[in-house]
């Protein structure tokens, strides 16, 4: 099964909360999660990434948490500002193999 | 991170020509590129994994005679939509893999009127 599943579709939060956006897979032999952010009109661009070796995974302002025996993974933005507005995806890959791209979460964060 | 450069960011064609999208990958080799393509407020569609130097590999249901892959270099590869038709208009990203990476261009943006 190569599904990954996201949620929520979308999310509203206020500026300096902290949105959560979840993630789950079936494959097991996933061993590359990462999290992209795309601007409309704009390609997706890579946040942050995990690998199963590890729980959490933290560059500034964005956090990974990992849950490998519940085979789920969540992404957690610190100090959310109005410029983190954007549709955020989450991907699982094994070796070089293509990614496998959740459904995506519009989020919206107000001042 | 790696730079992954798209052309053109727009186009708008009329139906029954061809586009060309061009997919460079500025600062580093890519052996594997993958093609995209994006309806509004939905996730990416893989089309097809493009080889340097071999045949692309397609997903199913997407026509490799209307897709045409090329990727004659480890820096560039080429999707053309051949014979266009309106309903071909959509946003198209390229990616290319660095390590386990992947990198974006910044998408195609194809209307064919």
């Amino acid at each position: 099964q190569q599904q990954v599943k996201q949620s929520p579709q979308s999310l509203i939060v206020q500026k300096g909360g902290i949105p959560i956006i979840n993630c789950a897979y079936e494959n097991t032999a996933f061993d590359y999660f990462p999290w992209y952010q795309q601007f409309p009109g704009k390609g997706p661009a890579l946040l942050i990434a995990i690998r199963p070796d590890v729980s959490e995974k933290k560059e500034g302002r964005f956090t990974i948490s990992f849950n490998k025996s519940a085979k789920q993974f969540s992404l957690h933005i610190m100090d959310s500002q109005p410029g983190d507005s954007a549709t955020y995806f989450c991907a699982a890959r094994f070796g070089n193999e293509k990614l496998t791209f959740g459904t995506g979460t519009r989020l919206t964060i107000i001042p | 991170g790696a730079v992954v450069s798209q052309h053109p960011s727009w186009v708008i064609c009329k139906s029954g020509t061809s586009v060309k999208i061009e997919c460079r990958s500025l600062d580093f080799q890519a052996t594997t590129m993958f093609w995209y393509r994006q309806f509004p407020k939905q996730s990416l569609m893989l089309m097809a994994t493009s080889n340097e130097g071999s045949k692309a590999t397609y997903e199913q249901g997407v026509e490799k005679d209307k897709f045409l892959i090329n990727h004659a270099s480890l820096t560039l590869s080429t999707l053309t939509v051949t014979s266009a038709h309106p309903e071909d208009s959509s946003f198209y990203i390229c990616s290319g893999s660095l390590n386990t990476e992947a990198f974006f261009g910044q998408g195609t943006r194809l209307t064919v009127v």
